[in-house]
């Protein structure tokens, strides 16, 4: 049982490129969720979606984008990598009871912007 | 401004000894709190829940207590174990699915 899987672990970008960071579930969670996490900050939501075809902004989305077309895959995509970006992403999901069992979460991935 | 305080960002205990976790927050509408465990280079792991209509839960070592009027709750680690040794981070929610993360406290346990 895999949980939350994240790809890639590590990533080096540089200002303005793309990338797409990957998340996929196998626990069947309506709920995924995108974080950052900076130094010294806790997490900060960036979007979450409660279903396949649903998303919708957290607390930080500028500058981010996500679908949602399967119930496995939550992809977070960055269009133009600024170095504010710099940070650790956490996927995470949930099935429905975060409340009483918390979020899954997969391991995270770091990205340097430069 | 953070919602969700942790004031202590590291901790420092003798093995055996109790360790205690403390956690504030701002927002009176939050009614159910999670603490989450992370080791470096690993997501958090979920440890325990509360919700506002309870005072205390216990999980074997591990024991939420909330205190709504001071809007604070704690964690304690009876006894403290090397393993504990890691970053806590306390959540709130205000009945939703989402949840808003304190910063998180360093602990570590001394042999």
């Amino acid at each position: 049982n895999a949980g939350v899987t994240q790809t890639p672990k590590f990533r080096i970008l540089k200002i303005g490129q793309s990338m797409t960071l990957q998340c996929a579930q196998d626990m069947n969670h309506n709920y995924m969720y995108w974080y950052r996490q900076d130094p010294g900050m806790g997490l900060k939501l960036i979007y979450y979606s409660v279903g396949a075809g649903i998303t919708d902004k957290g607390e930080v989305p500028n500058g981010y984008n996500v679908s949602r077309s399967t119930t496995e895959d939550f992809p977070l995509r960055l269009e133009l990598a600024a170095p504010s970006q710099t940070s650790v992403y956490f996927c995470a999901s949930s099935g429905g009871a975060a409340t009483v069992n918390g979020y899954t979460f997969g391991s995270g991935t770091r990205l340097t912007v430069v | 401004d953070q919602q969700v305080k942790q004031n202590s960002p590291s901790l420092s205990v003798q093995e055996g000894r109790i360790s205690i976790l403390n956690c504030d927050y701002t927002n009176s509408m939050f009614d159910y709190f999670l603490w989450y465990k992370k080791y470096p280079a690993e997501g958090p792991t979920f440890l325990i829940s509360i919700s506002s209509i309870k005072d205390k839960n216990e999980d074997g070592r591990f024991t939420v207590f909330l205190n709504k009027s001071a809007k604070h709750l704690s964690l304690h680690i009876v006894p403290s174990q090397p393993g504990d040794s890691a970053v806590y981070f306390c959540a709130a929610s205000a009945g939703g699915q989402n949840f808003v993360f304190g910063p998180g406290t360093r602990l570590s346990v001394l042999p």
